[in-house]
């Protein structure tokens, strides 16, 4: 049984410059939730995907969009990078959308902004 | 205020001892909790779901105090492989999930 998967594993970009990450959830979820983890802080609420629509929305700007496909899989795109949004990227699927299931997360993805 | 606090420690105690630490949150309507550890460069992992009578697993035990709005976590006789970042989760509305900035154990031989 695959866990989610989330590639690339890691990435250097320059201020500017648009990047797609990808994230394929578990077998059987169908929910994907993104998070925004910077060094020495917890996970920080993106957004979160189900039924192919957005459901939530944590604090982030516009620059930050994502995508889910009717396979479940999804995608976090972050347009105009700053050096700021260098950070470990996290997607976690669930079975539902509600907070009480378990989010189980993939790897990461660590995104460097030069 | 922060949604969830927790002191960052870290937490520095000999194998075999106890350690238990703290976490607050800030809306009274938050209804789930949960414990996830992180290793060092690793995805968080779920370590358990906190009830509202509280619950154990093994050497962990963990406790809802809603009044006070605090959660804690319980570590009896550590072993070095408990080192780790422990984050408290609390859901702030039907969809998020609110993650604290985590405490680090470390336990020594």
């Amino acid at each position: 049984d695959a866990g989610v998967t989330q590639s690339p594993t890691h990435l250097i970009k320059t201020r500017g410059q648009q990047v797609t990450l990808r994230c394929s959830p578990k077998s059987g979820h169908d929910t994907v939730s993104w998070y925004q983890q910077a060094l020495g802080q917890g996970p920080q609420f993106i957004f979160q995907y189900y039924e192919e629509e957005e459901r939530q929305r944590g604090n982030f700007p516009d620059r930050f969009s994502g995508h889910q496909f009717p396979n479940y899989s999804s995608e976090l795109n972050v347009n105009a990078l700053l050096l700021g949004d260098s950070a470990l990227y996290l997607c976690a699927s669930s079975l539902t959308p509600r907070p009480r299931e378990t989010q189980y997360f993939g790897p990461g993805t660590r995104l460097l902004v030069l | 205020r922060k949604e969830v606090e927790q002191d960052p420690g870290p937490f520095n105690v000999p194998e075999g001892a106890t350690v238990a630490f703290n976490c607050t949150y800030s809306n009274s309507a938050s209804q789930s909790f949960f414990w996830y550890r992180q290793d060092c460069r690793k995805e968080p992992k779920l370590l358990m779901s906190v009830y509202s009578s509280g619950n154990e697993d093994g050497r962990f035990t963990a406790q809802l105090n809603r009044a006070s709005q605090y959660i804690s976590l319980l570590i009896r006789d550590s072993k070095l492989s408990d080192s780790a970042t422990y984050l408290c989760v609390v859901n702030v509305n039907d969809y998020k999930l609110s993650f604290g900035a985590g405490t680090t154990v470390t336990v020594r031989a």
